[in-house]
């Protein structure tokens, strides 16, 4: 994971948007991924966005991909105690490229 | 449940011994993925299967470490002779080789692996 950085940790209040910042190397990323996980748990894939695309909304999730500065966020509105999780960004290399790799995460702590 | 399933969900063993995790992916996903996370690490890709054949490895994957996908469905990954420092959450992914959501990966609840 040391080609995407991430912040490692961030604290939002109950209620406030969230947004989880991530930046990547590879200008031939093709796709990249949010993905969510709980203590203990695997992943849940959030939302992925493709590289021609600049942004991408479902529900209260917004992902934002500035391709020149290769750097994608993810905001997620009215943030809630059950958002407490690591949430990962993850790129996927070229067409035919079926790996992804991922950043060291960041940890998303809520205050009540 | 019809998501990614992986078995055992934890195995501790000694240092020397051989392990085998399993994965069951989606049913209708032709490729299957596995990658290893260390703590406060994201995860690291391993290998990789399109139906039944091994289509990349990574450097990561030692010459102790063998996975396979015999007919197209499960998949397993073995370790010969474990070091403590294969201890670490191995999970496993599926997505579809076309179609609606072809770029999807799915992941499993992993297996966490104690080498003492």
């Amino acid at each position: 994971g040391e080609d995407v950085e991430q912040s490692l940790f961030l604290s939002v209040r109950e209620g406030d948007s969230s947004v989880i910042n991530c930046t990547y190397t590879d200008s031939s990323s093709t796709y990249l991924y949010w993905y969510k996980q709980e203590p203990g748990a695997g992943l849940q894939l959030l939302t992925y966005i493709f590289s021609n695309m600049d942004m991408k909304q479902d529900q209260r999730l917004t992902v934002l991909l500035n391709k020149k500065d290769k750097h994608l966020s993810l905001r997620i509105a009215d943030t809630q105690t059950g958002d407490s999780a690591i949430y990962f960004c993850a790129e996927r290399r070229g067409f035919g490229n079926e790996k992804l790799t991922f950043g060291t995460g960041t940890r998303l702590t809520i205050i009540p | 449940d019809t998501g990614v399933s992986q078995d055992p969900r934890h195995k501790i063993t000694k240092r020397g011994q051989n392990v085998t995790f399993r994965c069951d992916p989606i049913s209708e996903h032709n490729r299957l993925y596995w990658y290893r996370q260390t703590l406060g690490q994201g995860p690291e890709f391993l290998t990789y299967f399109q139906n039944e054949a091994q289509l990349e490895k990574s450097r990561l994957l030692s010459d102790r470490f063998s996975a396979e996908r015999p007919k197209g469905s499960f998949s397993t990954l073995e370790i010969q002779r474990t070091e403590q420092g294969d201890s670490a959450m191995y999970l496993c992914a599926s997505s579809r080789l076309g179609g609606q959501g072809r770029d999807e990966q799915f992941f499993g609840p992993g297996t966490r692996l104690t080498v003492l």
